[in-house]
């Protein structure tokens, strides 16, 4: 069984430059989830997919964050212009249908600079 | 609004010391009230899930238990490798996102 797998595991930018990162999730969770932890904090929820439609988004994701997830398998998440306060953890955390219990992948980690 | 709470911020204990984790929580439809363990660095890995006022689950030295406001988290003799962060988060809404406590810094001494 291959848990939630996500790439890069850490990246470093300047300000300004864009990135983008990749989440896969367990095979067959229908449902994935992305969430931003910075230190001291528990994890914040982004945004979430059933399938490929993104379904919902936090008032946390900024209009320079976007998020696909192209024919309901993995995901990724850009942040365009990065800013210092963009520095954080980022988590992806899938479920299968019908359940609740969400497995989280081991996380990027970013840092601007 | 919905929100949780989770008490202390950091907890040292000797090994073999048992102790208590708490979580208090506010949603006005519990879907799912969840444990994590997170070591540094990482992301968070799953323990528990109770769903109703009156459950508990066990694994290993952690026993989980609910009522209708909170959720409590029991080390029984504590071993070096239990030290981490313990995370406490519920489901209250369809959509299924998890709402997070801080976390309990568990560090526990040999």
């Amino acid at each position: 069984d291959t848990g939630v797998s996500q790439d890069p595991r850490h990246k470093i930018t300047k300000r300004g430059q864009n990135v983008t990162f990749r989440c896969d999730p367990i095979s067959e969770h229908n449902r994935l989830y992305w969430y931003r932890q910075t230190l001291g904090q528990g994890p914040e929820f982004l945004t979430y997919f059933q399938n490929e439609a993104q379904l919902e988004k936090s008032r946390l994701l900024s209009d320079r964050f976007s998020a696909e997830r192209p024919k309901g398998s993995f995901s990724t998440l850009e942040i365009q212009r990065t800013e210092q306060g963009d520095s954080a953890m980022y988590l992806c955390a899938s479920i299968p249908g019908g359940r609740e219990t969400q497995y989280f992948g081991p996380g990027t980690r970013l840092l601007v600079l | 609004e919905d929100q949780v709470t989770q008490s202390p911020e950091a907890l040292r204990l000797q090994e073999g010391e048992s102790s208590s984790l708490n979580c208090s929580y506010t949603v006005s439809g519990l879907r799912g009230l969840f444990w994590y363990r997170q070591d540094p660095g990482k992301g968070p890995e799953f323990l528990f899930t109770l769903y109703s006022a009156g459950e508990e689950k066990e694994k290993e030295r952690l026993k989980a238990t609910l009522t209708k406001k909170e959720s409590f988290l029991h080390i029984t003799a504590p071993k070096p490798e239990d030290s981490a962060t313990y995370l406490c988060a519920f489901s209250g809404r369809s959509q299924g996102n998890l709402i997070f406590g801080k976390g309990t810094k568990l560090s526990v001494k040999p």
